[in-house]
């Protein structure tokens, strides 16, 4: 079964100021997907940044980076130059390449962007 | 594209009465997922649907839950003999086969 771990229940950024939120999971599988989904506060979830397993290269979406260590199981998100509107929590999950595809979520990351 | 949504967005109900959420997905993904979410953790996932075929059950889904996606559009979860247990945020999601997952806005269930 695959498992992920945020480890950081609860972070504080100042604006404009760069927070890195951790991730780790545990699975055998060589091919799978890792997402980080943000949900605002009474908002619905949205996604922010998808990383291929079978890419070396770490994916990037304007201010959101990842730096995915596939032998250490890490996939830690990467937010830079924090906005207010970046307040959230953070969810960190995983996706088997094959089969059913239903994703396991971490615990989440409160993240608090301070003015 | 008008996204993922759900129907009610809130729901109270009695213990005991029955509960029915309804699902549309993105018109084009041929795969639909249901989890729930209890306040402060992640999404669980539920079940899953390739079109109208129920593939999966989580061991999470109890007897008095049930789902079905008739016509491989829209979905339907229902709770029956509703318990305390079952209050939490009902998320649904659809997809194309082996894709992204976009979520709709939940159904926030609180039994009383």
């Amino acid at each position: 079964a695959q498992t992920v771990t945020q480890s950081q229940p609860e972070m504080s950024v100042q604006e404009a100021e760069t927070v890195t939120l951790s991730c780790t999971y545990d699975t055998s599988e060589n091919n799978y997907y890792l997402f980080w989904y943000k949900q605002p506060p009474s908002r619905q979830m949205i996604l922010v940044i998808r990383q291929e397993a079978y890419k070396q290269q770490n994916a990037t979406e304007n201010r959101f980076s990842v730096n995915f260590q596939k032998a250490a199981k890490s996939f830690s998100l990467k937010i830079s130059d924090s906005q207010l509107g970046d307040t959230a929590m953070y969810f960190c999950a995983f996706m088997k390449h094959f089969g059913n595809n239903d994703m396991r979520f971490g615990a989440g990351t409160r993240l608090t962007v301070k003015p | 594209d008008t996204g993922v949504s759900q129907n009610p967005r809130h729901k109270i109900t009695k213990r005991g009465q029955n509960v029915t959420f309804r699902c549309d997905p993105i018109s084009e993904h041929n795969r639909l997922y249901w989890y729930r979410q209890t306040l402060g953790q992640g999404p669980e996932f539920l079940t899953y649907f390739q079109n109208e075929a129920q593939l999966e059950k989580s061991r999470l889904l109890s007897d008095r839950f049930s789902a079905e996606r008739p016509k491989g559009s829209f979905s339907t979860l229902e709770i029956q003999r509703t318990e305390q247990g079952d209050s939490a945020m009902y998320l649904c999601a659809s997809s194309k086969m082996g894709e992204t997952q976009y979520f709709g806005p939940g159904t926030r269930l609180l039994v009383l």
